[in-house]
């Protein structure tokens, strides 16, 4: 079946440090990759997306590429702030069509922690 | 963009009891919803997948006369927590889909923290 292994965490990191975090994913099909953040005592929220191999997803500074070659999606970016510490979570969706109901099948997360 | 409300967000409840958890599209039809458990430090758990006006689809080792789901209309799911108990005690996350396929956008609840006494 799908599954999606993360690095472990926590990761401590100092402002203004670069940040990577790795994300290899096993699946049958083609499927739509993506990058949550749970801030704390809160819900998921997307942080990005890559749909296809090659593409390359940002936001926030974040920004991740669909290798299909390495089936990794690793995070990165290049400046870290305190705001940013949360627990972030790799995930894939399979593109089955209407045959699929699209579940996500999520990493173990990573816990980052950005100190001033 | 589109919203889904979950609620109660924290809920604190005594071992026997019972607790409704409600996950409502507020801006879209959702035709699937999807209920996750999460445990201290630990990924999203798919628990069980529903369709609007049919059964839910449970994962394995979910026990589904524990947790009772319920997607009577296409803005609504509910997820039952029966009997409950202390290791029942997690943070329960809903989504919304407003379609089946694997291409439709998903949106998450903010989720419900429930604590069993």
């Amino acid at each position: 079946g799908d599954s999606v292994t993360q690095m472990e965490g926590p990761v401590t990191l100092s402002e203004e440090a670069f940040l990577t975090i790795n994300c290899t994913y096993t699946a049958t099909g083609y499927p739509s990759l993506f990058w949550y953040v749970q801030y704390p005592g809160e819900g998921l929220q997307l942080l990005l997306k890559a749909t296809k191999a090659d593409d390359k997803g940002s936001n926030k500074g974040f920004e991740a590429t669909y290798r299909k070659e390495t089936t990794s999606f690793h995070l990165e970016k290049g400046s870290v702030q305190v705001s940013d510490s949360a627990v972030y979570f790799c995930a894939l969706r399979e593109n089955a069509g209407g045959t699929s109901y699209g579940k996500l099948t999520f990493g173990q997360g990573t816990i980052l922690t950005v100190h001033p | 963009g589109a919203v889904v409300s979950q609620h109660p967000s924290r809920v604190i409840c005594k071992s026997g009891t019972s607790v409704k958890i409600e996950c409502r599209s507020l801006d879209f039809q959702a035709t699937t919803m999807f209920w996750y458990r999460q445990f201290p430090k630990q990924s999203l758990m798919l628990m069980a997948t529903s369709n609007e006006g049919s059964k839910a689809t449970y994962e394995q080792g979910v026990e589904k006369d524990k947790f009772l789901i319920n997607h009577a209309s296409l803005t609504l799911s509910t997820l039952t927590v029966t009997s409950a108990h202390p290791e029942d005690s997690s943070f329960y996350i809903c989504s919304a889909t407003p379609g089946a396929g694997g291409w439709s956008p998903l949106h998450f609840g903010n989720g419900t923290r429930l604590t069993v006494t």
